[in-house]
This record gives structure tokens, C-alpha cells and sequence, in this order.
């Protein structure tokens, strides 16, 4: 059975700093795709960025980056220029390939962001 | 750009009674699940539906829970008679067919007590 660990329960970074959220996947699938969702106090689950498990080159999306490392099954995200507004609970997920694949959730990081 | 719309943000239910939770899925989507996530806890697949009926489910999908989509745009999960374990936030999801992308409803915060 597919797992995803999140290492760091709680995170903080000062208000244009960068940061790193760990994330790590356990599955025998070689097709599968991974994402990160960002659910802030309102408790709405946002997309991030996601990953497709064939690509080798690493997703970006503005500030947001992931270093996806396959074969160690690590799949982090980076945000840059961190902002007040980034503050929330970040979820890492995968999904493996095929039609009806549902998303497996880690337990989250908490992300604070300083002024 | 499109939302998946689920109502009631908040319900509140006395503890055996049944709920119906509603969810609006994009229009065009074909894949419909359901999540939940007990305050504080990760966020756990319930069940996935397709072609009108259901594709997978978890092992917290028991026989107290039931989906159905009524009218072709609506999608429902019921809880038949609820539990004080049944209190969660509960996300509806809709995929596109072709597509890995999901879209979450905003929740709905199901309290019993």
C-alpha cells in the first residue's frame, strides 16, 4: 500500500525567507503523480502544485517549487519570498496512475510565517 | 473559474440521526470522491464514484455510508445514522476524465452530538 510521510509536524520561517517542507512516498508504482496542497484556517483545500511521476523536470509555479527526487521517493516543496499569507497547513498526496486513482494524504505540516 | 460547491458549510445533528452532505461537482467532470478530515487528522479518502456507481471505497466506508447522484449534477453522501466519530470537515472532489488534477469543495464541517 502506497504511504506518505511528513516529517515535520510544524515549520516556521521569517516573511521573505525561504522554506522546505519534506515529503516522502512509499509505492512500488512506477506511474503515479504527487501534489502539495496548502488548507489555510478557512479549511478549503487549495492546489499547489502537483508532479507527474515521468517528468523529470522538477514543477514550478511562481514562488512554489518542488525537488522531486524519484528514486529516493522524495517529493519537497519549496516556497521562496515567503509571505503572511502562505501561512497554513501544507499537505503532500499521491495518487497512482490509472483512471480511478484516489489521493493519499500525508499528516500535514503547519507552516508559520514570521513578520 | 469553476467550483466544486458543497452545502451546508456547518451542520450540526443529534447523534443517530442521518445527515445528507451535497456537493456540486465542475460540470464537465466525471470522477467524484469523497474525503474527510477529522479535526486536527490528515485527510482520508472515503470513496470514489464514476459512471454512477462506485469505483472504490475505503474501509471507513461502511454500511452507514451511501453515495448517490440523483439528478446528474448533484452528488450526496449520507450517513445513515451518525456517530460522535462521524464529526469532521468532509471534502467533495471532481476530477476531469483524462485529467490527474482534482478540485475540493470548500468542506462541510458535520458536528454531532
Amino acid at each position: 500500500a502506497q504511504t506518505v510521510t511528513q516529517s515535520q509536524p510544524e515549520m516556521s520561517v521569517q516573511e521573505a525567507e525561504t522554506v522546505t517542507l519534506s515529503c516522502t512516498y512509499d509505492t512500488s508504482e512506477s506511474d503515479y503523480y504527487l501534489f502539495w496542497y496548502k488548507q489555510p484556517p478557512s479549511r478549503q483545500m487549495i492546489l499547489v502544485i502537483r508532479q507527474e511521476a515521468y517528468k523529470q523536470q522538477n514543477a514550478t509555479e511562481n514562488r512554489f517549487s518542488v525537488n522531486f527526487q524519484k528514486a529516493a521517493k522524495s517529493f519537497s516543496l519549496k516556497i521562496s519570498d515567503s509571505q503572511l499569507g502562505d501561512a497554513a497547513m501544507y499537505f503532500c498526496a499521491f495518487r497512482y496512475g490509472g483512471s480511478q486513482g484516489n489521493l493519499i494524504f500525508g499528516k500535514g505540516t503547519k507552516l508559520s510565517v514570521k513578520p | 473559474e469553476p467550483e466544486v460547491t458543497q452545502t451546508p458549510s456547518h451542520q450540526v445533528t443529534q447523534m443517530g440521526q442521518e445527515v445528507i452532505l451535497r456537493c456540486v461537482p465542475i460540470s464537465n467532470h466525471l470522477y467524484f470522491y469523497w474525503y474527510r478530515q477529522i479535526l486536527g487528522q490528515k485527510v482520508e479518502f472515503l470513496v470514489s464514484f464514476y459512471n454512477n456507481e462506485i469505483s472504490e471505497k475505503s474501509e471507513i466506508f461502511d454500511d452507514q455510508f451511501s453515495v448517490e447522484r440523483p439528478d446528474g449534477s448533484n452528488f450526496t453522501l449520507k450517513i445513515r445514522s451518525t456517530k460522535l466519530e462521524d464529526s469532521a470537515m468532509y471534502f467533495c472532489a471532481s476530477r476531469q476524465d483524462g485529467h490527474y488534477g482534482y478540485t475540493f469543495g470548500s468542506g462541510t464541517r458535520l458536528t454531532v452530538v
